[in-house]
């Protein structure tokens, strides 16, 4: 088993230039998270799916923002345009939501650079 | 506000010594606590939660309403427990974590 499985690892773009990352889940998990972490910090949830129904968005800066969960498996986090800011590690998790014990589970994650 | 808190950025001990590292939270409801370990070039993972009341790798970790504290314990530490740590708060019955700024564990020789 791969587990949590993100790419791209490492990406450098411009500022104002789009950018969008890849996550394949563990299978069979139904619920998939996106997380960001900026240098020095914990991980911050940007959004949670449930299965392909986003249920909670409420920290994604919706307005340079967005991610899709298609057929309730992979997902894409997408950035337009990219700040400054948004500098950081990008990180998948996946949960399975029917066990005793409902463990997340991370990938590697994506670091992203804004020049 | 719900928040957790580690004061603690860099703690350094030598190998044998006994070592904790603090968690403060805040939070209205019952809460569930969860530590978890990120290894140098290994991803994030959980180490324990506190439903468990279980010993990982020889950590420990017990919660402590009247304190707000989950604090970790080691009673000998070793130079493979150097990592950064992260404490972990569930939000509500959905999942969402809330977790603090983390603490870089160094165990020296």
């Amino acid at each position: 088993e791969a587990g949590v499985v993100q790419s791209p690892r490492y990406k450098i773009i411009e500022k104002k230039q789009p950018v969008a990352f890849w996550c394949n889940p563990i299978s069979g998990h139904n619920t998939l998270y996106w997380y960001r972490q900026n240098l020095g910090q914990g991980p911050e949830l940007l959004i949670r799916y449930e299965n392909e129904e986003a249920v909670d968005d409420s920290q994604l800066p919706k307005d340079r923002f967005s991610a899709e969960r298609l057929k309730g498996v992979d997902s894409t986090l997408k950035i337009q345009p990219a700040e400054l800011g948004d500098s950081a590690v990008y990180l998948c998790a996946s949960r399975w939501t029917g066990g005793v014990q409902e463990t997340q589970y991370f990938g590697p994650g994506t670091r992203l650079l804004v020049l | 506000a719900q928040r957790v808190t580690q004061p603690e950025k860099l703690l350094s001990v030598f190998k044998g010594a006994p070592v904790e590292l603090k968690c403060n939270y805040s939070y209205s409801g019952s809460p569930e606590l969860f530590w978890y370990v990120q290894y140098s070039r290994q991803r994030l993972q959980l180490l324990l939660r506190h439903i468990s009341r279980e010993s990982i790798k020889g950590f420990t970790a017990d919660l402590n309403k009247g304190e707000t504290s989950f604090h970790l314990k080691k009673p000998f530490a070793q130079e493979e427990d150097s990592a950064m740590y992260y404490c972990a708060l569930k939000r509500g019955s959905q999942g969402n974590l809330i977790f603090g700024k983390g603490t870089k564990l160094s165990v020296k020789p």
